[in-house]
């Protein structure tokens, strides 16, 4: 358990509301994750982070923007939500060490 | 481009009868390669990765992956079913430094009685 703490755990909101979901580490891990699950696709990357405010482009970086101000937070924010962005959202930490420790996931419904 | 393919969409199986799960990668690259399980409603958790050591890698809850650079396939097996390894399962392959996996998009396992 490598000590990874998403909030909210569930969210529904309306399209055009932002929305923020938080991520927290106990663990100092340096690279941090953020992943969309949807049926079929298994998991796509959005963002990930290499250090404090140090942030690349996944392959699904559309309409998401991140922030990690501190080590062990890494925000995901949704500036305008739509309904595109009803999905599962799971952070991981890791890389170091040639594996990846997941949260629990952040079911977020747009309607 | 790299890419994962798992070839099963779904895989069902009757308890105490072998698994074999599908992965394929392209790539020219030697990489790492892991498997995922994935309860309902839970995070991933890692079974099992190989990182160019043993090209057998035995993972947890009897579960073992086999290296084959010639098929470029990393095949997850296990030789009996149990009930509770029904759930879905995630082939995912990194290249360089471990700063970016890529996923296939996961075999749901189902155990019959």
């Amino acid at each position: 358990d490598a000590g990874i703490t998403q909030s909210p755990r569930h969210k529904v909101t309306e399209t055009g509301t932002p929305v923020t979901l938080r991520c927290h580490q106990t663990e100092n891990h340096r690279y941090m994750y953020w992943y969309r699950q949807d049926p079929g696709h298994g998991l796509r990357l959005i963002h990930y982070s290499y250090g404090v405010k140090d942030t690349d482009k996944g392959e699904v970086s559309d309409g998401y923007s991140v922030s990690r101000s501190k080590t062990e937070d890494f925000l995901l924010t949704l500036e305008s939500a739509t309904s595109s962005q009803t999905s599962v959202y799971f952070c991981a930490t890791g890389g170091d060490t040639g594996e990846l420790f997941f949260g629990e996931g952040s079911r977020l419904t747009v309607l | 481009a790299q890419s994962v393919t798992q070839l099963d969409s779904h895989v069902s199986v009757s308890e105490g009868t072998p698994v074999l799960l599908r992965c394929n990668y392209s790539s020219s690259y030697s990489p790492s390669l892991f498997w995922y399980v994935q309860h309902p409603n839970k995070g991933l958790q890692l079974l099992l990765k190989y990182t160019s050591a043993a090209t057998l890698v035995k993972g947890i809850n009897g579960f073992e992956a086999e290296f084959k650079k010639s098929e470029t396939s990393f095949h997850l097996t296990k030789p009996s079913a149990h009930m509770s390894d029904a759930a879905e399962y995630f082939c995912v392959v990194s290249w360089g430094n471990f700063n970016k996996f890529y996923f296939g998009s996961g075999t749901k396992l189902n155990v019959k009685p």
